[in-house]
């Protein structure tokens, strides 16, 4: 059973970056998939992108092309996303997920960020 | 990029009774990577079903997917008062993986 443990919330001022960070333990790092899925409040599910940590690769939602970067640490077990040029419209709950190909089989317990001037 | 539109947006029953959630995509989407997920208040969504109709680990046999093409349905067969929750349906075969935006069932 994989755990995922993210990091702690964020208060972030437009136009400025915010960098989450998901540790997983419990599973073989480089056998699943890790996405990022954000949830604004009393919104719906978005997913943002995920990465191959076995193979260092990225894909994203258009939406987020350009602003959001996710990346891996094999060494660590941890994963990271980072979004830039924040707006208020970022204020949201984001979690990561990892599972096997593409699937959202387990996930973090989410981190808030929160964007205000 | 592949809409997914949910239907009922809410849906009110009685525990015991049975609910039937609908799910139709814009274009086909392949069974093999349609997913449904739960969310209850104040919690982490939780995967119920993938690849149309596979229950994932721990999931209670009340709970059935099934579909095809660009529809498909979560059925639960006797409601449980904690199945009381949003529901929210995703494909994932091609990105970007999109999610429709949630039926909430609540309690008659």
């Amino acid at each position: 059973q994989v755990q995922l443990v993210q990091s702690g919330a964020e208060v972030k001022k437009p136009g400025s970056s915010v960098k989450v960070s998901c540790k997983a333990s419990g599973g073989t790092f480089g056998s699943y998939s890790i996405s990022w899925v954000r949830q604004a409040p009393r919104q719906g599910l978005e997913w943002m992108g995920r990465i191959l940590p076995i193979l260092d690769v990225a894909n994203y939602a258009q939406k987020f092309q350009g602003r959001v970067t996710i990346t891996a640490d094999k060494s660590t077990n941890t994963a990271y996303m980072e979004l830039s040029t924040l707006n208020s419209e970022d204020t949201a709950l984001y979690y990561c997920v990892c599972g096997y190909n593409a699937r959202l089989d387990y996930w973090g317990q989410g981190t808030l960020v929160t964007v205000s001037s | 990029e592949i809409v997914l539109t949910q239907s009922p947006g809410t849906l009110s029953l009685s525990p015991g009774e049975r609910a039937t959630l609908s799910c139709r995509a814009s274009e086909s989407v392949s069974s093999s990577y349609l997913a449904w997920f739960q969310q209850r208040p104040g919690q982490a969504p939780r995967l119920l079903i993938y690849g149309g109709s596979s229950r994932a680990t721990g999931i209670p046999d009340r709970f059935s997917g099934s579909g095809s093409g660009t529809d498909f349905i979560l059925t639960i067969s006797r409601l449980e008062p904690e199945d009381f929750a949003v529901y929210y349906c995703q494909h994932y075969g091609t990105s970007p993986y999109t999610f429709g935006q949630g039926t909430k069932l609540e309690i008659k």
